[in-house]
């Protein structure tokens, strides 16, 4: 149980292009889903944390108009990079929670490249 | 906010032998304590977590200490395997907005097992 996937997993674009990742909690009702960002060699920073139903909200530093974050549904949210910059290319992975559980269950995580 | 310092940043240890990676918390609210194991290119995998309310907990070869009085937890795997060799990550929750418990990542710690 407690599985999350994600899609796509990988992605290469233009610079300037917009870019959605999906994220999905295929056996349990997710709701409160996190995305973070995921440099080479480095650690898991948290971008913003998604309420099904309500606005996310953003950690400091990071752009909601650039990082469009929608939560529709028990099982959904997706994360929309807006006019991607080869700076903007990383590791990006969700995770998802239940109501009443502290553990967060990983997706695979999507790589984008922006060219 | 919450700040989760992590080492060391690299260990090496033969196989059989013990590793320790200890991490140290700012936030003296936090309540909840994840380990987390991330092979190369992969999700990170939950392999243990500790409670504020619990000072030690075990399965099998990994054990997880905490002192909340210093602000600290430690990882400990006994009887290291190559398949250990992975890079691991200690975090720290604290209640966010919005009801979701947000994780505080450590810097990472890539742990080798050498045959």
């Amino acid at each position: 149980g407690a599985v999350v996937s994600q899609h796509p997993s990988w992605v290469i674009c233009k610079s300037g292009t917009s870019v959605k990742i999906e994220c999905r909690s295929l056996d349990f009702q997710a709701t409160t889903m996190f995305w973070y960002r995921q440099f080479p060699k480095q650690s898991l920073m948290l971008m913003a944390t998604s309420n099904e139903g309500s606005k996310a909200t953003y950690e400091q530093g990071v752009e909601k108009d650039k990082f469009l974050i929608n939560h529709a549904s028990l099982t959904l949210s997706t994360l929309t990079v807006t006019s991607a910059h080869p700076e903007d290319s990383s590791f990006y992975i969700c995770s998802a929670k239940t109501r009443y559980q502290e553990t967060q269950y990983f997706g695979p995580g999507t790589r984008l490249l922006v060219l | 906010g919450e700040n989760v310092e992590q080492h060391p940043s690299t260990l090496s240890v033969q196989e059989g032998d013990s590793a320790v990676i200890k991490c140290t918390y700012s936030d003296s609210a936090s309540n909840y304590f994840p380990w987390y194991k991330q092979e190369l290119g992969k999700r990170p995998q939950l392999i243990i977590d500790i409670r504020s309310n619990v000072g030690e907990k075990k399965d099998q070869r990994i054990a997880v200490t905490l002192n909340k009085t210093a602000k600290h937890f430690s990882l400990h795997i006994t009887e290291t395997q190559p398949e250990d060799s992975a890079v691991y990550f200690c975090a720290a929750s604290i209640r966010g907005t919005g009801g979701g418990n947000k994780l505080t990542f450590g810097t990472g710690t890539q742990l080798k097992v050498e045959l």
